[in-house]
């Protein structure tokens, strides 16, 4: 079955750490998103990347950190600089905007 | 700013009867428009979507329509079923920088269809 594949569901953080979220696909697409929701808030975008080995900030970057060095992956990292990490992180691929994004059924953030 | 707006942030129907779902937006250079549903706890999947050279788009119960002069989109759902209830994104997309489409989310509406 092709999909995306977020893990883990949950994670919690302390406060000053670094933490990685994972974001896998196989359905060979380009592109690829990561997403931040808020209560009340739509969808933001932290970073995206068209292609490997290029990614681009989004709306939201600052605090956040990726890589992407194979097509089918692109981990987030929540740095200790992103002074309001607790939220619901999405991550996405997409052929073309057109056909719409695959979302993968994300992670929920928890700074303790 | 908020480009992309969902005025309201819930909505309850019958079940069996039309819901219609509103999203209005800011930008011109807007040239798709999506809705994305989503269940708590998980991510969006896309439910239809729209050009701007188009004002009606159907699939199945689900319809989208698209009043460019009002900026104005609505998705219609007939009928209505339990199954429906969940948040749904309005969504706009442009073309950025490098061949990109930056798309934009509203804040989503919440729908309860009651048995």
């Amino acid at each position: 079955d092709g999909g995306i594949t977020q893990s883990p569901k949950y994670l919690f953080r302390k406060e000053g750490q670094n933490v990685t979220l994972s974001c896998e696909q196989n359905l060979n697409h380009d592109a690829m998103y990561w997403y931040r929701q808020d209560p009340g808030q739509g969808l933001r975008l932290i970073y995206y990347s068209q292609i490997v080995n290029d990614f681009q900030k989004g709306d939201i970057a600052e605090g956040y950190s990726v890589s992407r060095e194979k097509k089918e992956s692109f981990p987030l990292t929540v740095t200790s600089a992103q002074k309001n990490p607790t939220a619901f992180y999405l991550c996405a691929s997409s052929l073309s905007v057109l056909y719409g994004y695959t979302f993968g059924s994300g992670t929920r953030l928890t700074v303790v | 700013d908020q480009q992309v707006k969902q005025n309201s942030p819930s909505l309850s129907v019958q079940e069996g009867r039309i819901s219609i779902l509103n999203c209005d937006y800011t930008n011109s250079m807007f040239d798709y428009f999506l809705w994305y549903k989503k269940y708590p706890a998980e991510g969006p999947t896309f439910l239809i979507s729209i050009s701007s050279i188009k004002d009606k788009n159907e699939d199945g119960r689900f319809t989208v329509f698209l009043n460019k002069s009002a900026k104005h989109l609505s998705l219609h759902i007939v009928p209505s079923q339990p199954g429906d209830s969940a948040v749904y994104f309005c969504a706009a997309s442009t073309s950025h920088s490098g061949g990109y489409q930056k798309v934009t989310f509203g804040t989503g509406t919440k729908l309860q269809v009651i048995p």
